[in-house]
């Protein structure tokens, strides 16, 4: 049961660079979730994805890019990454037809993005 | 104004002791209410949903009160393992149809034994 993975689990960048974080599920869940996590702010959310191919901001989209032409992946992407986006990365997954429905979202490890 | 807020902590206690913990959503409009549990630099795991009517599992109780928007955990007989951040969150449906989670920071817990 391989769960939802993230890779990589730690990456280290420059400003100005493009970074590319993956996030894979084999559970075939539609929904899929990109949150970052920092100090003083909790989790809060980037993109989300209700299927393949459709995908919507969250609460801090600014900076980042999403994609999802296969329904196990979503990767997020920095365009041109900045000190500011230093901070944890968990992409999550939720199945509206399983068990506590699409509101029970499960997490990946997490990547932890330091930009330099 | 945040949309759900904990206190931080930390909470540090002793083996057996009883902690509660509080927190308070601000959007009316919020649907589902849960608590979460994240270990050190892992990722957060849901821990209980919460019910208008109080639920319990376990060790742990859950209570909402959607009139004050308030939400509280209790653990009873705390364990070592118990020691952790505790996430509130809360659900609400949008626009689009998608299930969104509001996150509190996170109240941690240290039991001490």
């Amino acid at each position: 049961d391989a769960g939802i993975t993230q890779s990589p689990r730690y990456k280290i960048t420059e400003t100005g660079r493009q970074v590319t974080l993956m996030c894979h599920q084999t559970w075939s869940h539609s929904y899929m979730f990109w949150y970052r996590q920092d100090l003083g702010h909790g989790l809060r959310l980037i993109y989300y994805s209700a299927a393949a191919d459709i995908t919507d901001k969250g609460e801090v989209p600014d900076g980042y890019v999403v994609s999802r032409s296969k329904t196990e992946n979503f990767p997020l992407t920095l365009e041109s990454a900045t000190r500011s986006q230093t901070s944890v990365y968990f992409c999550a997954s939720s199945d509206p037809n399983g068990r506590g429905g699409a509101r029970t979202q499960y997490f990946g490890p997490g990547t932890r993005l330091t930009v330099l | 104004r945040k949309e759900v807020e904990q206190d931080p902590g930390p909470f540090n206690v002793p083996e057996g002791a009883t902690v509660a913990f509080n927190c308070t959503y601000s959007n009316s409009a919020s649907q589902s209410f849960f608590w979460y549990r994240q270990d050190c630099r892992k990722e957060p795991k849901l821990l209980m949903s919460v019910y208008s009517s109080g639920n319990e599992d376990g060790r742990f109780t859950a209570q909402l009160n959607r009139a004050s928007q308030y939400i509280s955990l209790l653990i009873r007989d705390s364990k070592l393992s118990d020691s952790a951040t505790y996430l509130c969150v809360v659900n609400r449906v949008a626009e689009t149809g998608a299930n969104n989670l509001f996150f509190g920071t996170g109240t941690r817990l240290t039991v001490i034994p």
